[in-house]
């Protein structure tokens, strides 16, 4: 089966750096996505990972480890409109994108 | 300059009623998708098109019945709309090559069967 995990809910503190995990057993493998959804709205895409290590981007980065099947969005400098869900989606070798159920993170100030 | 519209944004119709979600892409991208997000707000793929031919169908009821008349349409027919159908329907585009998929999301269909 073709499985995306990623945790449900996490709560982090304005200024501070948050790390979503997002682990997959997927039929092959062809890259990896991150977005963001605020509620309400359509998902807006935030990063693309084919090949392991980190690719950073502004405040935001993700990291890609093909063979343990993981990836992390890391979020630094928090911000209250950094409050979303946040997809993990992965691309399996029939060039189908699935997605995990998303994890919603709440920002204190 | 909308990059990927639908239309309606809101759709409330009665159990049995047939409907049909227009969406349009000006991105120049071969490749549609339409996604269903339930109330858990889980995201599922429903169908895939590429240069106007189906590629993905994943295990929708045949009620659902997608068209795409040229590439920078694809648009979703549903027959006998069912109470279990309420959920918001995303349209999205991408070029079809490897690498360089990300997505462009639709504003949504919020769909609500009575």
């Amino acid at each position: 089966g073709q499985n995306i995990d990623q945790p449900t809910e996490m709560t982090a503190t304005e200024g501070a750096i948050v790390q979503i995990n997002c682990t997959y057993q997927t039929s092959g493998f062809n890259g990896l996505f991150w977005y963001q959804q605020h509620a309400g709205e359509a998902p807006t895409f935030l990063s693309y990972n084919v090949l392991d290590g980190l690719e950073e981007k502004g405040r935001f980065s993700s990291f890609l480890s093909r063979s343990k099947g993981y990836s992390y969005l890391l979020l630094k400098e928090l911000q209250m409109k950094d409050s979303a869900s946040y997809l993990c989606a992965v691309e399996n070798r029939d060039d189908k994108i699935i997605f995990g159920k998303g994890t919603r993170l709440h920002i204190l100030p | 300059d909308t990059a990927v519209s639908q239309t309606p944004k809101y759709l409330v119709t009665q159990m049995g009623n047939d409907k049909s979600i227009k969406c349009e892409q000006n991105l120049g991208h071969d490749t549609m998708y339409w996604y269903k997000q339930d109330s858990k707000k889980f995201l599922k793929i429903m169908f895939s098109y590429n240069n106007k031919e189906l590629i993905i169908n994943e295990t929708v009821p045949n009620r659902f019945s997608p068209k795409s008349p040229d590439k920078a349409h694809l648009n979703l027919h549903i027959n006998s709309l069912e109470l279990g159908d309420s959920a918001v329907y995303f349209c999205a585009s991408s070029h079809g090559l490897a690498g360089a998929r990300e997505q462009y999301f639709g504003p949504g269909t919020r769909l609500t069967v009575t």
